[in-house]
């Protein structure tokens, strides 16, 4: 089945202990990206990645961090978290030229 | 630079009414538009979208949305609505530059409510 797949879907952690989010999709795409959603505000994004080993920053990326070094695998890493990074956040990917989006089910995380 | 407007964050219709979603885009290129819908507890899922060929675009559930150009709108509708159409639906905007960096623009949302 065609699938995005991040983990964990919750987590509850404090302020400054670092934290990895893990996406893997099995579609081969090339484009992937993470989002957080807030309430009021849709849809933001963190960061995208064109291929492997090419990221780039989004609307929001001020406290993260992404690495590509396989296909199929773009973690989002928050080396110090703090309570304004509390959301719902959501990888995606893409190989389609009109920017069609397959998103994973997405990721609660509380920051205390 | 490309932005959506979402008119409405809440909406409420009965079941078997209309349901109208609207959505207004702003772009200095012909737009790619989509629409979205995200169920309890689950990602965003692909309900339909225009990429330039039929201006009248029909998606999955009976939904579809009509591309008007003069009113920069893509508004979202199905005539009778279902109890399961309950959920949050987000209109978005590619400037078809997707693949060289470009992105996909979220509006704000829309939560439907269906009431029985």
């Amino acid at each position: 089945e065609a699938q995005v797949t991040q983990n964990p879907r919750y987590l509850i952690t404090v302020t400054g202990k670092k934290l990895t989010v893990t996406c893997s999709q099995n579609m081969n795409h090339e484009y992937m990206s993470w989002y957080r959603q807030d309430p009021g505000l849709g849809l933001r994004q963190i960061y995208y990645s064109m291929n492997v080993e090419v990221t780039d920053k989004g609307d929001v990326p001020e406290g993260y961090k992404v690495s590509r070094k396989e296909k199929r695998n773009f973690p989002l890493i928050l080396e110090s978290p703090s309570p304004n990074q509390t959301s719902l956040y959501f990888c995606a990917s893409s190989n389609s030229n009109t920017g069609e989006l397959f998103f994973g089910e997405g990721s609660r995380l509380t920051v205390l | 630079a490309q932005s959506v407007t979402q008119l409405g964050s809440h909406v409420s219709v009965s079941e078997g009414a209309l349901v109208l979603l609207r959505c207004n885009y702003s772009s200095s290129v012909p737009p790619y538009l989509f629409w979205y819908v995200q169920y309890p507890n689950q990602g965003l899922q692909l309900l339909l979208k225009y990429t330039s060929a039929a201006t009248l675009v029909k998606g999955i559930n009976g939904f579809e949305a009509e591309f008007k150009k003069s009113e920069t709108s893509f508004h979202l509708t199905k005539p009778s609505a279902h109890m399961s159409d309950a959920a949050e639906y987000f209109c978005a905007v590619s400037d078809r530059t997707y693949n060289q960096g470009g992105k996909l623009i979220f509006g704000q949302g829309t939560e439907l409510s269906v009431k029985p």
